[in-house]
């Protein structure tokens, strides 16, 4: 168990819906990083968030967005959903002070199937 | 951009036998960290070794070892008696230290062990 929690853990939505992930940090992690892995894409980094501010943005696309809440816990928000957005989604954390070296933590991930 | 590349979709050892897993990577920067993640079949991903590019002494944990060659821009992973909890995708991943936090992974390599 890393300490890091995200719900749910399974989703199944239509095409052109909207959903909410919801992820939780390690206790005194800052930082939250969300993923997408695809059969399409592999893994690959889509946004980090550092103590409620956006620091780095990956190949997400505009029709998702993310934010990161005072009590440090984050959401991601996938809408007008394609069959493509289908994949494991995972959010890790980690304490995120640069530039020492953070380990990145990740959730159990969050399977969205959209039919 | 960085990328990383893992030329070995599958591979498969005996059990309590040796197998290496290879991945190249391609950097300008002189300063960066590489890793091997671990996801078994339950999809959590877990760090399994870290090495960081000034250090030239090959990280070591347990049953698993690298060989790094910065040079040439490799970066395998060894695994020594092999168990059948070894059994899952290793993915290859680089990171900066300073800037953008984001892991960038390799397209994985499937390890299948034989009883």
């Amino acid at each position: 168990d890393s300490g890091v929690t995200q719900t749910p853990k399974h989703l199944i939505t239509a095409t052109g819906q909207r959903v909410t992930l919801r992820c939780s940090p390690r206790s005194g992690d800052l930082s939250v990083y969300w993923y997408q892995q695809s059969l399409d894409q592999g893994l690959q980094f889509l946004i980090q968030y550092y103590n409620g501010e956006e620091r780095a943005k990956g190949n997400i696309l505009e029709r998702f967005s993310a934010q990161q809440f005072p009590d440090l816990h984050s959401e991601l928000n996938l809408s007008s959903l394609e069959l493509g957005d289908s994949a494991l989604y995972f959010c890790a954390s980690s304490v995120g002070d640069l530039p020492s070296y953070n380990e990145q933590f990740f959730g159990p991930g969050t399977r969205l199937t959209v039919l | 951009a960085q990328t990383v590349t893992q030329s070995q979709p599958e591979m498969s050892v005996q059990e309590a036998e040796t197998v290496t897993l290879s991945c190249t990577y391609d950097t300008s920067e002189s300063d960066y960290y590489l890793f091997w993640y671990k996801q078994p079949p339950s999809r959590q991903m877990i760090l399994v070794i870290r090495q960081e590019a000034y250090k030239q002494q090959n990280a070591t944990e347990n049953r698993f070892s690298v060989n790094f060659q910065k040079a040439a821009k490799s970066f395998s992973l060894k695994i020594s008696d092999s168990q059948l909890g070894d059994a899952a995708m290793y993915f290859c991943a680089y990171r900066t230290p300073f800037g953008n936090e984001k892991l960038t992974f390799g397209t994985g390599t499937r390890l299948t062990i034989i009883p």
